[in-house]
């Protein structure tokens, strides 16, 4: 079955960036996301990249996708501390639209 | 464009009993997907309902069961409830066949089971 992993805790100093991992195993793996989840909040949609793809850029957010490895970062330039929150990927395969998340990483900004 | 939306957004109940929780999707979307978040976990994926017919399952029991409404708007039940059953419900909404749209969520049912 899909499996996906995530460190759990990540802590930064304000300003400085922040990188979070994921793996996960299913190889027909075709979108992978990343959301946010802020204290007692639902999932915020961050960022989302294709299979085929190694690298997108979105504004403070970089996701790099290693598809060899099934190894997935984000990475946030300048980190604030309004970016602490739970950080979780997924990934969606070719059967549906069903995801498969990770345990999330919990990110704490230090000012 | 309202997003995902969510009712109620707690709710307590005693074990045995039996709760309906509801989902309206983003507009424009068609595909409503249920999830369970215990507390320090992932979401767990429940069920996906499409053409008001449960497409997909996950590893989950009977109790849990759901509906879909011709306005795409959804339910999910839960009947004989337990102790394990205290989660966080999210609702995610979606377009079918379109892979390349994310599931988008609502903030989610707090359910607390006594």
């Amino acid at each position: 079955g899909e499996d996906v992993e995530q460190s759990l805790f990540l802590s930064v100093r304000e300003g400085d960036s922040s990188v979070i991992n994921c793996t996960y195993t299913d190889s027909s793996s075709t979108y992978l996301y990343w959301y946010k989840q802020e204290p007692g909040a639902g999932l915020q949609l961050l960022t989302y990249i294709f299979s085929n793809m190694d690298m997108k850029q979105d504004q403070r957010l970089t996701v790099l996708l290693n598809k060899k490895d099934k190894h997935l970062s984000l990475r946030i330039a300048d980190t604030q501390t309004g970016d602490s929150a739970i950080y979780f990927c997924a990934e969606s395969t070719n059967t549906g639209n069903q995801f498969y998340f990770g345990t999330g990483t919990s990110l704490t900004v230090i000012p | 464009d309202a997003g995902v939306t969510q009712s109620p957004t707690h709710l307590i109940k005693t074990r045995g009993q039996q709760v309906t929780l509801r989902c309206s999707p983003k507009s424009g979307h068609d595909t409503v997907s249920w999830y369970q978040q215990a507390l320090g976990q992932g979401p767990q994926f429940i069920f996906q309902y499409y053409e008001e017919e449960e497409r997909q399952r996950g590893n989950f029991p009977d109790r849990f069961s759901g509906h879909q409404f011709p306005n795409y708007s959804s339910e999910l039940n839960v009947n004989a409830l337990l102790l394990g059953d205290s989660a966080l419900y999210l609702c995610a909404s979606s377009i079918m066949d379109r892979r390349s749209q994310p599931q988008h969520f609502g903030d989610g049912t707090r359910l607390s089971i006594l």
